[in-house]
C-alpha cells in the first residue's frame, strides 16, 4: 500500500509569492491534516479534512488555506509568502475522523520544505 | 487547553543500554496519547499508542511507552538502545472530551553511542 504523498518535496520561493502544496492519502484514507514544522516552534496544526469539509482549523493567519477533493487529495496554499513561512510542511492521512472509528494515529508523508528567500 | 512536554532536547544514551525519553501532558478530557519517531529529512512515523486498557504499551521497533495518570506522564522506553534508533521522537496528544486536535511535543534528539 502506497504511503502519504507530498509534492513538491523542495521548492524556494521569494516573499510575496504564493505557493500550493499537494498530499496524496493512503488509499482509502478519508481524513488529512497539515502540519508546519519549524526548529523554532515544533510542530503546529494546520488544518484537518475530512470528506471535503474542513473539520478543524489551527491558529494561523488566513494566508493558509487549503481544501480536499472528492478522492480526498488535499492542497494547501499560502499566499503573499513572508520569510517566516520557511518551513517543513507534513500532511498526514488517517482512516477516520473523531467520532467515527477513530484510532488516533497519523500516517505522514515525507514533506513538503519551503524555504522563503 | 491541552499541552504536551517533553523536558529533554536531547538524550544520549550508549548502545546497548536501555533509554527513557520523557513526556508530560495535559488535557481536560480523556487523553489519547501517541509517539512518533522522525529520521533527518522525513516525516514521521507512528511509533505506538494509549487509548484505554493496559498502561504499559508495546509499538514498533521494540519500543514501550508506560501510561501514568496520577503523574500525566507517557515515557517512551526501549530496554536495549542500538546506533539506528537514533532520530528525533515525538510525543503527541489528543483530547478525546475536546477539539481532537493533536498537540505534538517540541521533540527529543536521541543520540545512541556506539
Amino acid at each position: 500500500k502506497a504511503g502519504v504523498t507530498q509534492t513538491p518535496r523542495y521548492l524556494i520561493k521569494t516573499r510575496g509569492q504564493q505557493v500550493t502544496l499537494s498530499c496524496s492519502p493512503i488509499s482509502g484514507h478519508r481524513s488529512v491534516s497539515w502540519y508546519q514544522q519549524t526548529p523554532g516552534q515544533g510542530l503546529q496544526f494546520l488544518f484537518e479534512y475530512f470528506s471535503e469539509t474542513q473539520k478543524n482549523k489551527g491558529n494561523f493567519p488566513g494566508r493558509f488555506s487549503g481544501r480536499q477533493f472528492s478522492n480526498s487529495r488535499s492542497e494547501m496554499n499560502v499566499s503573499t509568502l513572508e520569510l517566516g513561512d520557511s518551513a517543513l510542511y507534513l500532511c498526514a492521512s488517517s482512516s477516520n475522523p473523531p467520532g467515527q472509528g477513530f484510532t488516533g494515529e497519523l500516517f505522514f508523508g515525507e514533506g513538503s520544505r519551503l524555504t522563503v528567500l | 487547553a491541552q499541552s504536551v512536554a517533553q523536558p529533554e532536547d536531547q538524550v544520549n544514551v550508549a548502545e546497548g543500554n536501555p533509554l527513557t525519553v520523557k513526556c508530560t501532558y495535559s488535557v481536560s478530557g480523556n487523553p489519547y496519547l501517541f509517539w512518533y519517531v522522525q529520521y533527518p529529512n522525513r516525516g514521521l512515523q507512528f511509533l505506538l499508542k494509549y487509548i484505554t486498557g493496559d498502561n504499559l504499551v508495546k509499538g514498533s521497533y521494540g519500543f514501550e511507552a508506560e501510561f501514568n495518570k496520577s503523574q500525566t506522564s507517557f515515557h517512551l522506553k526501549k530496554p536495549s538502545a542500538l546506533v539506528s534508533d537514533s532520530a528525533l521522537y515525538f510525543c503527541a496528544v489528543r483530547d478525546m472530551g475536546g477539539s481532537y486536535i493533536p498537540t505534538f511535543g517540541r521533540g527529543t534528539s536521541l543520540i545512541v553511542h556506539p
